[in-house]
């Protein structure tokens, strides 16, 4: 079947612009997560969706940084006014099941958008 | 807090020779550890998984790993290497964020070069 898919695999921008992230979770995944992969660092969790409940923003590293999710479907992560910094590749991961149980920690990975900020 | 420590960051092997890569974590309770592997623009590819149990845990691609308790260690094995297997590694432990979440928390890898 269809993995996790992420668009677009590349993203060049200008300090200031905003830009927009995509993930196509795998059918059937309550579970989504965002993460950064900075060069030669692990990767730093931002952000947490299960079903419709409150998502986990606790990663997020600023107001500048926001993503939605419409029930258990397609997520967007947006970041505004980009810096420097945020230049990263952007992971997304779903998992079968958010709410309990050994399979919510079994997340499968989407190939990442490579984002530079210039 | 959780946390994951991986002490080599690159390690070069010879193509036929065994590899050990090393992993210790933190965490206060029975971790849910995780080995994953990416290679160069690809995301992450579960390599295998310990819950409970038997604390030799095969995987996929020969891969192999063992839970040491006493030594809060994870370590990654594999017997003989193939040119493939040129990657990083990553070590994870799962746990409950208390904020609703389950979290994978990553060590900073292990970049594996192999030598033909």
């Amino acid at each position: 079947g269809a993995g996790v898919s992420q668009s677009p695999s590349n993203k060049v921008t200008e300090k200031g612009k905003d830009v927009e992230l995509r993930c196509d979770p795998i059918s059937g995944h309550t579970a989504l997560y965002w993460y950064r992969q900075r060069l030669g660092q692990g990767l730093e969790f931002l952000i947490y969706f299960q079903g419709n409940s409150a998502p986990d923003k606790s990663g997020l590293p600023s107001d500048r940084f926001s993503a939605e999710r419409t029930g258990e479907s397609v997520s967007t992560l947006t970041i505004q006014r980009t810096q420097q910094e945020d230049s990263a590749v952007y992971l997304c991961a779903s998992s079968p099941s958010g709410t309990s149980g050994m399979s919510t920690y079994e997340q499968y990975f989407g190939p990442g958008t490579r984002l530079t900020v210039t | 807090a959780q946390s994951v420590t991986q002490p080599d960051i690159h390690i070069t092997v010879s193509e036929g020779a065994s590899l050990e890569l090393r992993c210790n974590y933190s965490y206060g309770a029975t971790p849910y550890l995780f080995w994953y592997v990416q290679s160069p623009g690809q995301g992450l590819q579960l390599l295998l998984k310990y819950f409970s149990g038997d604390t030799l845990v095969q995987g996929i691609k020969g891969f192999e790993a063992e839970f040491k308790r006493s030594q809060s260690s994870f370590n990654l094995r594999k017997p003989s290497v193939h040119w493939s297997d040129a990657a990083e590694y990553f070590c994870a432990v799962g746990a409950y964020s208390g904020a609703g979440s389950y979290q994978l928390t990553f060590g900073k890898g292990t970049k594996l070069s192999v030598i033909p």
